[in-house]
């Protein structure tokens, strides 16, 4: 089983509103990823966590907060967001190994609107 | 500097032809490459990967290829279907510290399969 969960699949909020994206992954990875994909562009990796602490942070703005509970669950607090925040969010998982160059594997993604 | 790109944005092949995606990379140290497929609203799906140690690598229909000398990937569709039709992104697994991983994706190519 290869499957990475996210929750809600569609989001749409204002720009004071507080909102949390899900994901979740039954595969025993010890690594889990948010990225950010616009329409037409690649994904960019915002953070990466790796046995439930943050390892990476690409710069993030600030009103994007990351939070891994538990080594199943990822979760990504949304506040005072901006329109240009509007995009497809990606949760990902991977083995974390000495070689560092393990397959990440991609949840379906949350759309989201900010109004 | 990391930097993964495609030649072709865009590629219409007629079903039942074999379709060829190309990939640069920029980086010469990178030894993990992969393949990824992304139908509209979906995250990306892991299709396959190659280590630096091979140039060559099969799966089911696909085929990977890998030219370290000229920093070039390709992805091979043998029979392509209308269920192929996708945007592929060719991805740079870069080890990050060691543990984690960081993914450097190309530019995506739209795969149009005309039935």
């Amino acid at each position: 089983d290869t499957e990475v969960t996210q929750t809600p699949k569609h989001l749409v909020m204002g720009m004071t509103n507080k909102k949390s994206l899900k994901c979740e992954q039954h595969m025993g990875h010890r690594a889990m990823y948010w990225y950010k994909q616009k329409a037409k562009k690649p994904p960019e990796l915002m953070f990466v966590y790796s046995y439930e602490k943050l390892s990476i942070n690409e710069s993030v703005p600030s009103r994007f907060s990351p939070e891994c509970p538990n080594s199943s669950l990822l979760n990504l607090h949304l506040h005072a967001l901006q329109p240009e925040d509007s995009a497809l969010y990606l949760c990902a998982s991977s083995q974390v190994a000495a070689a560092g160059k393990e397959t990440q594997y991609f949840g379906p993604g949350t759309r989201l609107l900010v109004l | 500097g990391e930097s993964v790109g495609l030649h072709l944005p865009t590629l219409s092949v007629q079903e039942g032809d074999n379709s060829i995606i190309n990939c640069a990379y920029s980086n010469s140290a990178s030894d993990y490459f992969i393949w990824y497929k992304q139908e509209s609203g979906k995250g990306p799906q892991f299709i396959i990967d190659i280590r630096s140690n091979m140039d060559k690598r099969q799966g089911q229909r696909v085929t990977v290829l890998l030219n370290k000398t000229v920093k070039h990937l390709s992805l091979q569709i043998a029979a392509t279907q209308p269920g192929d039709s996708a945007v592929y992104f060719c991805a740079e697994n870069i080890g990050y510290g060691g543990a984690t991983n960081k993914l450097i994706f190309g530019t995506g190519t739209l795969l149009a399969v005309q039935p």
